[in-house]
């Protein structure tokens, strides 16, 4: 069965850099779109990015373009985010997600199928 | 941006009635929306999508309809694993994907 595992969460203070990652198993990850989205505490769920199937095409919130970067491993079926610029507005839990779709089969619907138990990032001084 | 708004804020009900769950969009996005729902502690699991189709292994008391601008979720009879929060996201008009600010589903 689909299995996403979140890493590398943790405190960081504002203007540092953490790179989160998501060990995927359990469907052929190289065919799935795959997605990160925040939920501060206590608060609703921000979508955060998007990279396709093959790595090329990368999408961002407004909140954290230029400073979060999304990008994959087909060979290790492994989702990243790197954070840069870190604020505290910042502080959530990222959740890995996947498409509910396979991009070359039925075709991407960048809804959310399965997800991880996701890790926790809190920015504070 | 397509922002989606989500009504009731809190619903109480008692097992057994009936949910209404509503999610109004700011443009409409054909059918192109789902839901999700989210126990304390968990992560969101996919309950709808494209507005009316169940995913896999959800059961048949969850229903949604809607198109355009107007979408609702209805759980036929509630059981006690349904109190939960329910969000509805957007995926017609994006990036960004966005989502409803929740619905609370309190137990009366």
């Amino acid at each position: 069965q689909v299995q996403l595992v979140e890493s590398g969460g943790g405190l960081v203070k504002p203007g540092g850099s953490l790179r989160l990652s998501c060990a995927a198993s359990g469907f052929i990850f190289s065919d799935y779109y795959m997605f990160w989205v925040r939920q501060s505490p206590g608060k609703g769920l921000e979508w955060v990015s998007t990279i396709a199937n093959n790595g090329r095409a990368k999408y961002y919130a407004g909140s954290v373009k230029g400073r979060f970067t999304i990008s994959r491993d087909n060979a290790k079926n492994s989702l990243y985010l790197h954070m840069n610029d870190l604020r505290v507005e910042d502080t959530a839990t990222y959740y890995c997600a996947k498409d509910l779709g396979a991009h070359d089969g039925t075709g991407s619907y960048y809804f959310f199928d399965s997800w991880g138990l996701g890790t926790l990032l809190t920015v504070s001084s | 941006e397509v922002v989606l708004t989500q009504s009731p804020a809190t619903l109480s009900l008692s097992p057994g009635d009936r949910a209404t769950l509503s999610c109004r969009a700011s443009q409409s996005i054909s059918y192109y929306l789902a839901w999700y729902q989210q126990r304390p502690g968990q992560a969101p699991r996919l309950l709808i999508y494209d507005a009316s189709n169940r995913a896999t292994g959800i059961p048949a008391r969850f229903s949604g309809s809607g198109s355009g601008t107007y979408f609702t979720l209805t759980i036929s009879r509630l059981e006690p694993e349904d109190f939960a929060i329910y969000y509805c996201q957007q995926r017609s008009d994006w990036p960004p994907l966005t989502f409803g600010q929740g619905t609370r589903l309190d137990i009366k």
